[in-house]
Order: C-alpha cells, then sequence, then structure tokens
C-alpha cells in the first residue's frame, strides 16, 4: 500500500541552526500539506501546495520558514533560525486534488530544538 | 473563521463498552465536510470517518458510526465494541466545502484510553 514517507523521523537541533524536513507523497497526489503539531494539540496547517504551486501559506511564519515543491511532487519545508519554540511535530499529508478526496498522513519529524 | 472544539481532553472505556466523543465547530458556511482522524500512539494519523454537510444521514464505518447535528453544530463519534486497538487520540477536523479550498482546521483532540 503506497505511503506518505517523510524524513528524518526525528531531529535535534540546537537553536539558530537551520533543518530541513523532507515528505514525498503519494505517487500521483497532486495536493501536498505540511502540519505543525505541537504536543497536545490538533495538527495546525502551516502550508498547502497544488502541485508545485502554494494554495494557502497563511500560517506559514515566513520570517524564518520556507517551503517548497519545485516539481509538483516531493517537497522540503526548512527552518532558518529554528527557536526553541519550533519544537513540535511536523507532519506532512497528501490528497488526489479535488473535493472529495481525503488525505493520507506520513509519520511525521519530531523536532526537538535545543 | 471556523472553529473546532473538542471539550473532552480524555476519555476511558471498558474494552467491549461503547464511547461517544464529542465535538462542537463554528462556521458560516452551509457547505463543508467534517472529519473523524484517529492518532494511534507513534503512529500516523488515519481518517476514521467522513461526513458531508449536505447528507441528512450519519456516516458509519463498521463500529464506528456519527451523529451530526448540523443545526447545533455537534459531530460526536460513537466507537461500539471497543477494542484495545482503539486506544488513540482522536481529533475531529473541519474542511470548507467551497471549491478551491481544502484547508483543514482540526480540533485538539481527545484521547481514548481502553481499559482491559
Amino acid at each position: 500500500e503506497a505511503e506518505v514517507a517523510q524524513s528524518p523521523r526525528y531531529k535535534i537541533t540546537e537553536k539558530s541552526q537551520a533543518v530541513a524536513f523532507w515528505c514525498d507523497p503519494i505517487s500521483g497526489h497532486a495536493t501536498l500539506y505540511w502540519y505543525r503539531q505541537i504536543l497536545g494539540q490538533g495538527p495546525e496547517l502551516l502550508v498547502q501546495f497544488q502541485d508545485e504551486s502554494v494554495v494557502d501559506d497563511s500560517q506559514l511564519p515566513k520570517d524564518r520558514f520556507s517551503a517548497e515543491r519545485l516539481k509538483g511532487v516531493d517537497s522540503t519545508l526548512k527552518i532558518q533560525p529554528a527557536e526553541l519554540g519550533d519544537s513540535a511535530m511536523y507532519l506532512c499529508a497528501s490528497s488526489l486534488a479535488g473535493d472529495t478526496y481525503e488525505q493520507y498522513f506520513g509519520p511525521g519529524t519530531r523536532l526537538t530544538v535545543t | 473563521a471556523q472553529t473546532v472544539t473538542q471539550s473532552q481532553p480524555e476519555m476511558s472505556v471498558q474494552e467491549a463498552e461503547t464511547v461517544t466523543l464529542s465535538c462542537t465547530y463554528d462556521t458560516s458556511e452551509s457547505d463543508y465536510y467534517l472529519f473523524w482522524y484517529k492518532q494511534p500512539p507513534s503512529r500516523q494519523m488515519i481518517l476514521v470517518i467522513r461526513q458531508e454537510a449536505y447528507k441528512q444521514q450519519n456516516a458509519t464505518e463498521n463500529r464506528f458510526s456519527v451523529n451530526f447535528q448540523k443545526a447545533a453544530k455537534s459531530f460526536s463519534l460513537k466507537i461500539s465494541d471497543s477494542q484495545l486497538g482503539d486506544a488513540a487520540m482522536y481529533f475531529c477536523a473541519y474542511r470548507s466545502g467551497l471549491s478551491g479550498t481544502y484547508k483543514y482546521i482540526f480540533g485538539t483532540g481527545t484521547r481514548l484510553k481502553v481499559l482491559a
């Protein structure tokens, strides 16, 4: 069964360092989401792509976060510089384009900033 | 702006019993989708059940069913014959039905414990 892949699964970094996360969606899925999930809370959408275009990045802290999906397939989320408050689980999800398709989640990357 | 509220941080149920998880939402839209997602410990989130707002009939998926009250903006999840594998965080989520708007809004989750 096809799955959303994410790497790394765990990342520990010092504050002020740069960190990057990678996501490979299920083949053929045009829509890709990056979420941040703080411990004890629900996922919060950071950025949403439709193919290579950003559809919604209204909650992305653009002074330090960036996201790209250059060829409309895999995607990278970057934080530079990392802050203590960025410690969280970063989830990637994908779905077929269209209103009725469910989103499939990857296993997430747990980031700890020290 | 739409909001999703889950007022039960934690619930417990005895194995084989039935439990209901609550969710309320706020929206001014008439067309939308509601979801329940399950996030087991250290495992990825999976869709449990989905409800289209235009459908009056409550969705069911095997042991999982919802009670969708559109006027009250309530969307509860009922788990029947609870199993140990049902132990997880459960998130209620809302998505607009506007074409091209696929943003999901999640509640804060309910941790379900299943007691043997």
